[in-house]
């Protein structure tokens, strides 16, 4: 299995919604991302999990929560968003958390909030 | 910090024309370099990378790129456009004196490829 898996694929939510992301890989690597990416921008790191501990935070808002349960699994609950907070959601994972190594990226959640 | 700059947010090119995707990078270290491609809807792809060794490098779809250090560059090139090469196109550094992966994209460019 050579694939980062995401669901759901498509998301809408009021502001006051509680909901979840969730991002599986199951090739063994050590390290797993999540990216925020706008129309017609590059993506934009938000958190890294490094052995499922966090190891980057990007000084993004507490409304969004990310929790790494095991080393196959990252999910990102999100809470109370903003309509600018609607974008394309990506999960990636690489084999170490090393500056040489690939990121393989999983399709995305496109989440629209109303 | 490091920054990349891709010349050009739109690329066109006629199919079976040569594609070449311009990169540059800001830092007296050489990073490592990535190329990605982006498909509408889709996540991200790797198209290549360059950590150590030979300068040219040759990645999937019959697409290659050239570090050279003297021009802080990591051009992309394919020789002959096809029209499922059409997509979105970034360039990635990740800075080798921080510990830990950190990718620095480009504002990418956009490639269409016309019949």
């Amino acid at each position: 299995d050579t694939e980062v898996t995401q669901t759901p694929k498509h998301l809408v939510m009021g502001m006051t919604n509680k909901k979840s992301l969730k991002c599986e890989q199951h090739m063994g690597h050590r390290a797993m991302y999540w990216y925020k990416q706008k129309a017609k921008k590059p993506p934009e790191l938000m958190f890294v999990y490094s052995y499922e501990k966090l190891s980057i935070n990007e000084s993004v808002p507490s409304r969004f929560s990310p929790e790494c349960p095991n080393s196959s699994l990252l999910n990102l609950h999100l809470h109370a968003l903003q309509p600018e907070d609607s974008a394309l959601y990506l999960c990636a994972s690489s084999p170490r958390w090393w500056n040489g190594d690939e990121q393989f990226f999983g399709p995305g959640t496109r989440l629209t909030v109303l | 910090a490091q920054s990349v700059t891709q010349l050009g947010s739109h690329v066109s090119v006629s199919e079976g024309a040569l594609v070449l995707l311009r990169c540059n990078y800001s830092s007296s270290v050489p990073p490592y370099l990535f190329w990605y491609v982006q498909y509408p809807n889709q996540g991200l792809q790797l198209l290549l990378k360059y950590t150590t060794g030979a300068t040219l490098v040759k990645g999937i779809n019959g697409f290659e790129a050239e570090f050279k250090k003297s021009e802080t560059s990591f051009h992309l090139t394919k020789p002959s456009a096809h029209m499922s090469d059409a997509a979105e196109y970034f360039c990635a550094v990740s800075d080798k004196e921080t510990s830990g992966s950190r990718l620095t994209f480009g504002e990418g460019t956009q490639l269409t490829v016309n019949p």
